[in-house]
Order: C-alpha cells, then structure tokens, then sequence
C-alpha cells in the first residue's frame, strides 16, 4: 500500500491559514470517514488533532479544523501562530483493513 | 491519565530480530474493547509508518509490506504488549513509537491518542 499523498511543505505568515491536502483512493480517504490528523514538533511525539475526519479532540483549538471531498482530506489552520509550526500527518483507515499514513507535511510559520 | 513507554535493546545487528515492549499505565489493556494498541515507526527524517496492532483479544493486524516479517502479541497480566521484527536490516532503523487507537467494530481506527516517547533502534553490525 502506497502511502496517502500530501505536499511536502506549506507555509504562511502569522495570523494567515493555511490548509494541508492528504489525497488517497476509494479504498480509504474516499471510502471512510475514518482520516485523522497529527503535530509533530521536531523531537516530539505525534499529537492527534482531528479524527473521524473533522472532530477535535479536547484541548485542540478550534482554529484546526478538517474536511473531506472525495478521495482527498484537508486539514485548515486559522489564525497562524509560531507555536503551530511543525510537521503535520494524515493517516486513514483502509478497506484492507489497516492504517495507512501520509507522507508528512512540514510547515512554516514565516 | 494514560500513559505508555517503550522498551528494548537499541542496537541490533543486521539479520537479528528487534523486539520491543511497551508497558501501558493509567488503564488497563483489556480494561475497554474500544481500543486497540500499536506499533509506529519513523526513520530519521522520514514520515510515519503504521507497523501493526494488536487487540486485547490478541487478534492482530499488520501493514502488508511488513506481515512476513512481524509479530505483535500481548500480555493482558503485565499490561504489556510487543513487537517482534525478523530479518531486519539497516532499512529498519527508525524511532518505534507505541499507541493506543480506537477499535470498532474489528477495525482498528487510525486515530492514535496516547503515544509512548518513541525509541530509537539503530540496525548495525
């Protein structure tokens, strides 16, 4: 299985958004509503920032948010803050019945 | 709150096999059937990889690239389960991470909440 496909990078100026793409098949992104988003800050963990598409867990800021059209997920950040630079995943349940991650998205608070 | 570290040997030799544990605390491991527990690796510099998961149940389920060559298995007593990497290669060195995810209807959820810190295991003679 091929990993989900996202852009290497993406970059914005503090107080701008931006949006993150994880594009896949109708065998996963496009055929459940199971993608999940992560942070991961250089050295750390991966953290969980959306799930089932478009739900937060708490204590995620509500200036992340998620969405889906097609075989294709987004990941939105509003309100671009320093602290929100980092690395960004997407992973998606697939009709093999296995995870399956993207290739990473790094971005750049300018 | 809970929480999970990794544990094992971080130098392996080319052709050996890399075992890991991960020790869950603050829940336990058949405490609930909605979660699954697993394992994620990512090479230096490179991007996450699912490696398998494990249910309380000890059913399991593995990414197709690495099925030949894993073993995901788990003790319900210790609050443990492991991971278990033949053959491996210096293509295998990574930081291995342990997760819970959600478990659904025998699917397991690609949404991991609770991570270990991540070990590193470096493949090399």
């Amino acid at each position: 299985q091929s990993a989900l496909t996202q852009p290497p990078s993406v970059s914005g100026s503090p107080g701008q958004s931006v949006t993150i793409s994880c594009t896949g098949t109708s065998s996963d992104v496009g055929g459940y509503n199971r993608v999940s988003w992560y942070q991961q800050p250089p050295g750390t963990a991966p953290k969980l920032m959306i799930y089932d598409v478009s739900s937060r867990p708490s204590g995620v800021p509500d200036r992340f948010s998620g969405s889906k059209s097609g075989n294709t997920a987004s990941l939105a950040i509003s309100g671009l803050q320093a602290e929100d630079e980092a690395d960004y995943y997407c992973s998606s349940y697939t009709s093999s019945g296995t995870v399956l991650f993207g290739g990473g998205t790094k971005l750049t608070v300018l | 709150q809970v929480q999970l570290q990794e544990s094992g040997p971080g130098l392996v030799k080319p052709s050996e096999t890399l075992s890991l544990t991960c020790t869950v605390s603050g829940g336990s491991i058949s405490g609930s059937s909605h979660y699954s527990w697993g394992w994620i690796r990512q090479p230096p510099g490179k991007g996450l990889e699912w490696i398998g998961s494990v249910y309380y149940s000890g059913r399991t389920y593995y990414n197709p690239s690495l099925k030949s060559r894993v073993t995901i298995s788990v003790d319900t007593s210790k609050s443990q389960f492991s991971l278990k990497l033949s053959s491996v290669t210096a293509a295998d060195t990574a930081v291995y991470y342990c997760a819970r995810h959600d478990y659904n209807n025998q699917r397991p959820l690609p949404n991991f909440d609770y991570w270990g810190q991540g070990t590193l295991v470096t493949v090399s003679s």
